[in-house]
């Protein structure tokens, strides 16, 4: 695909279920970023993968929140047990390196009633 | 610790006026400053960055270290300018971190 892609678009759950969210990034690209995006606020960094590993995981606000990227591709942001809070939407993003231009996926809007 | 602030959460401006979009920062090293943008229905994307110091839609930003601040500007807004402009900041390898954006609004 010609650009970053996010599945599912839309995701509702309820209070304490598991939720999946996956980002296939532009192919070739090493970096790989999660965002969240909270109402009224800018995107806040949640977790930076380079290839296979997690370079910098100081974003994920606690333990409930886990990532990874077996292949160095395609990579899934895991949510347990979730909160209302965190309801938001969850953006992927991917560059060819660490250059601070990035290309953003459409975003999973996460909603938890 | 990194901070952006974009002061205003919203600017409204007439389609042939001056537009500037404030943006001062925190940071005691050399960051590399951004602009990026989200227009309607659209995903978020790299407007320009300091270190290339181009034009992009008529979009100019100057890196001001004394201030603090990158402000973005564009002497004759557009309507097809409205969005959600959002400045943001790196240092070394940590990755981008974003101010809480500016909606653009340019009537006709």
């Amino acid at each position: 695909g010609a650009g970053v892609s996010q599945t599912p678009s839309n995701k509702v759950t309820e209070k304490g279920k598991y939720v999946e969210l996956r980002c296939d990034p532009i192919s070739g690209h090493t970096a790989l970023y999660w965002y969240r995006q909270s109402l009224g606020q800018g995107p806040e960094f949640l977790i930076y993968f380079q290839g296979t590993g997690a370079a910098d995981d100081s974003g994920l606000p606690n333990d409930r929140f886990f990532a990874v990227r077996p292949e160095g591709s395609v990579s899934t942001l895991k949510i347990q047990r979730t909160e209302r809070g965190d309801s938001a939407v969850y953006l992927c993003a991917s560059s060819a390196s660490n250059t601070g231009e990035l290309f953003f996926g459409e975003g999973s809007r996460l909603t938890v009633l | 610790a990194q901070r952006v602030t974009q002061p205003e959460k919203l600017l409204s401006v007439f389609k042939g006026a001056p537009v500037e979009l404030k943006c001062n920062y925190s940071y005691s090293g050399s960051p590399e400053l951004f602009w990026y943008v989200q227009y309607s229905r659209q995903r978020l994307q790299l407007l320009l960055r300091h270190i290339s110091r181009e034009s992009i839609k008529g979009f100019t930003a100057d890196l001001n270290k004394g201030e603090t601040s990158f402000h973005l500007k564009k002497p004759f807004a557009q309507e097809e300018d409205s969005a959600m402009y959002y400045c943001a900041l790196k240092s070394g390898n940590t990755p981008l971190v974003f101010g809480k954006g500016t909606r653009l609004s340019v009537i006709a």
